[in-house]
Formats: C-alpha cells, sequence, structure tokens
C-alpha cells in the first residue's frame, strides 16, 4: 500500500560531520512534505518543509532535498552536534483534504 | 506564550477502565489532531478535528473517543474497548487554511501506562 517510509532506521555520526537522513514517499501526488525532530519524552518540533514546486530548500544547518522522479526526501544536517540526537520524522500532505501522513522516524545518534 | 497543553504527562489505569487526556491551544488553531506512538514506532492517527462539533477517525480510532465542543479543547478518552492502550499519547493543532494538513504544532505528550 501506499506509505511513507525510511530506508535507515538508525544513524549514528561522529560530531562535526554532516548527517543524511532519508525517506521515501509513494504517493506521487503528495504536495507537501515536512521533516519533525523528536526529542526523548517530547513532542516532535518542526524542522524545515518543502513544497512539491521545489527541489531545495534550507534552513539554519539543515537542509532539506526532494527528487519526485525517485519519489524521495532526504534531510542534511550540517555539522552534527550532540543535540541533533534524535529521532526524525517526515512527513507528506497527500492530495486532499487530509491529515499529513508520517513515516516510522530514524533515530539519529552523534557520537562527541 | 501560545502553545498547546497535554495534561497528565504520566497517567497510570488499571485495565477495565476508560481514562481522558486532555490537550487546550491557545494558538487559534481550527484543526486538531490526536496521535498514538509505540516504542521505536512513528506516529498513528486517532482522531482529528477541523472544526467545533465535528471530528473524523484516523486509522487507529476503535477504542478511543473524542469531543470538539471548544475550539481550543479536544480531550482523548482512551475506553476499556481499547485491548492495548499503555502507549504515548500526542495532541497537535494546525492552522489549516481551509486544508487540514498543514504544519502540525504538537504538545509534549501524555504517556498512558495500563496497570
Amino acid at each position: 500500500g501506499e506509505s511513507v517510509g525510511l530506508h535507515l532506521p538508525t544513524l549514528s555520526v561522529q560530531e562535526g560531520d554532516n548527517s543524511i537522513i532519508n525517506c521515501a514517499y509513494s504517493n506521487s501526488a503528495s504536495d507537501y512534505f515536512i521533516w519533525y525532530k523528536q526529542e526523548s519524552g517530547k513532542g516532535p518540533q518542526f524542522i524545515i518543509d518543502i513544497r512539491s514546486n521545489m527541489d531545495k530548500r534550507q534552513g539554519q544547518r539543515v537542509t532539506v532535498l526532494l527528487n519526485k522522479t525517485v519519489k524521495h526526501l532526504s534531510l542534511q544536517i550540517a555539522a552534527t552536534q550532540p543535540g541533533d540526537s534524535a529521532v526524525y520524522f517526515c512527513a507528506e500532505r497527500r492530495v486532499g483534504n487530509t491529515p499529513l501522513v508520517f513515516g516510522k522516524g530514524t533515530r539519529l545518534s552523534v557520537i562527541a | 506564550d501560545g502553545g498547546i497543553t497535554q495534561s497528565p504527562k504520566y497517567l497510570f489505569r488499571k485495565e477495565g477502565q476508560n481514562v481522558t487526556l486532555s490537550c487546550e491551544q491557545n494558538l487559534n488553531h481550527d484543526a486538531m489532531y490526536w496521535y498514538r506512538q509505540d516504542p521505536g514506532q512513528g506516529l498513528r492517527l486517532i482522531y482529528y478535528s477541523q472544526i467545533v462539533n465535528d471530528f473524523q477517525k484516523g486509522d487507529i480510532a476503535e477504542g478511543y473517543s473524542v469531543s470538539r465542543e471548544k475550539k481550543e479543547s479536544f480531550p482523548l478518552t482512551v475506553t476499556s474497548a481499547q485491548k492495548n492502550p499503555t502507549a504515548f499519547y500526542l495532541c497537535a493543532s494546525s492552522s489549516s487554511s481551509g486544508r487540514v494538513a498543514g504544519e502540525l504544532f504538537f504538545g509534549e505528550g501524555s504517556r498512558l501506562t495500563v496497570l
């Protein structure tokens, strides 16, 4: 069935390195995507979003890339810090008035 | 400051008891949501509401009930019919601007444990 999923359930990176978290989606009609960060025991927090008419969007230390051809979304974190350790979720908005659909999440662990 | 408040943060329940989780927002958002999160899992939608006095079932509504009597409030009742209620529950809201799925603002969650 249609789903939002992730290639890697866990990711360990060295402090200072760049991190790349991937997400595959299957609904080609989805027009809006969001990345959320969830720290342990807390609610998810918005990181960055991108609309389907864009390929790339940059924030502070984060970049989201969207490849509609292969239905792939990625979150890049530059100079990863210990405070970046969390679970990261991608979410998609499908056509029609329906709520966001979330992927299963990737746990990012930063090694000091 | 504007935000979403969930209470209680931790809740213990005996089997067979109903329990109600509170969610209040002062963001003037139209849409509100309840998600369930199990360890190592993603977020699964229980119920959502686009407007006062109206709500729709999500993917896992069985054993849950909600009400939306006020724009600011969207309480979730976990009933005794929910067979596996132990989980982390997240409430969210969004300014839908005519669409349900805008950016979601989440509360800090309520962790329910059934004894």
